[in-house]
């Protein structure tokens, strides 16, 4: 698979299980951040974003947590589905400088959701 | 309706040729991206178009020369391939800076 090769972080769960996904970032002065799921062959998809103001953001069967005295991002799926099965990148930006709007994506974790 | 759409899907070369990747978004974005993804699945930035101007230039080799003629493109030329250009580049559009960026299916460009 496409997947071979790889050495990103790797989530494997059962259908039906919730999801956890980790995400460390860079820089403390980063106040927006994004998660993505990217599918083989496939671009980046939005899922849920949240910026520095908040702790928690919900979607549908997602949630982001922020916690920025430890710089971590997480990304909780429930109920996790076949579908799921990607690698989800976290990315950060701040507004300061030559920055501006620039995207900086984590390095990846591959989930595998096993029927 | 493909929302950020690229052309060509894949692309195989060799060394030394000059190529271009097109993109084009439907949304009406004003901001548009250049990322280049490699082999072990890292995302770099390496443009950022606003109102058709240049906002974000990564230490990219001047071999790459990005191009918008109007908000909804934004193309990328590479001059004199080589064999580190292999990857897959996507490009993205959001509504302004830092806002969601909405990426197009990559390009997954082979050099030989």
């Amino acid at each position: 698979g496409e997947s071979v090769g790889l050495h990103l972080p790797t989530l494997s769960v059962q259908e039906g299980d919730n999801s956890i996904i980790n995400c460390a970032y860079s820089n403390s002065a980063s106040d927006y951040f994004i998660w993505y799921k990217q599918e083989s062959g496939k671009g980046p998809q939005f899922i849920i974003d949240i910026r520095s103001n908040m702790d928690k953001r919900q979607g549908q069967r997602v949630t982001v947590l922020l916690n920025k005295t430890v710089k971590h991002l997480s990304l909780q799926i429930a109920a996790t589905q076949p579908g799921d099965s990607a690698v989800y990148f976290c990315a950060e930006n701040f507004a300061g400088g030559t920055s501006y709007g620039k995207l900086t994506f984590g390095q990846g974790t591959i989930l595998t959701v096993h029927p | 309706d493909t929302a950020v759409s690229q052309t060509p899907k894949y692309l195989v070369t060799q060394m030394g040729n000059d190529k271009s990747i097109k993109c084009e978004q439907n949304l009406g974005h004003d901001t548009m991206y250049w990322y280049k993804q490699d082999s072990k699945k890292f995302l770099k930035i390496m443009f950022s178009y606003n109102n058709k101007e240049l906002i974000i230039n990564e230490t990219v080799p001047n071999r790459f020369s990005p191009k918008s003629p109007d908000k909804a493109h934004l193309n990328l030329h590479i001059n004199s391939l080589e064999l580190g250009d292999s990857a897959v580049y996507f490009c993205a559009s959001s509504q302004e800076v830092r806002e969601t960026q909405y990426f197009g299916p990559g390009t997954r460009l082979l050099v030989l």
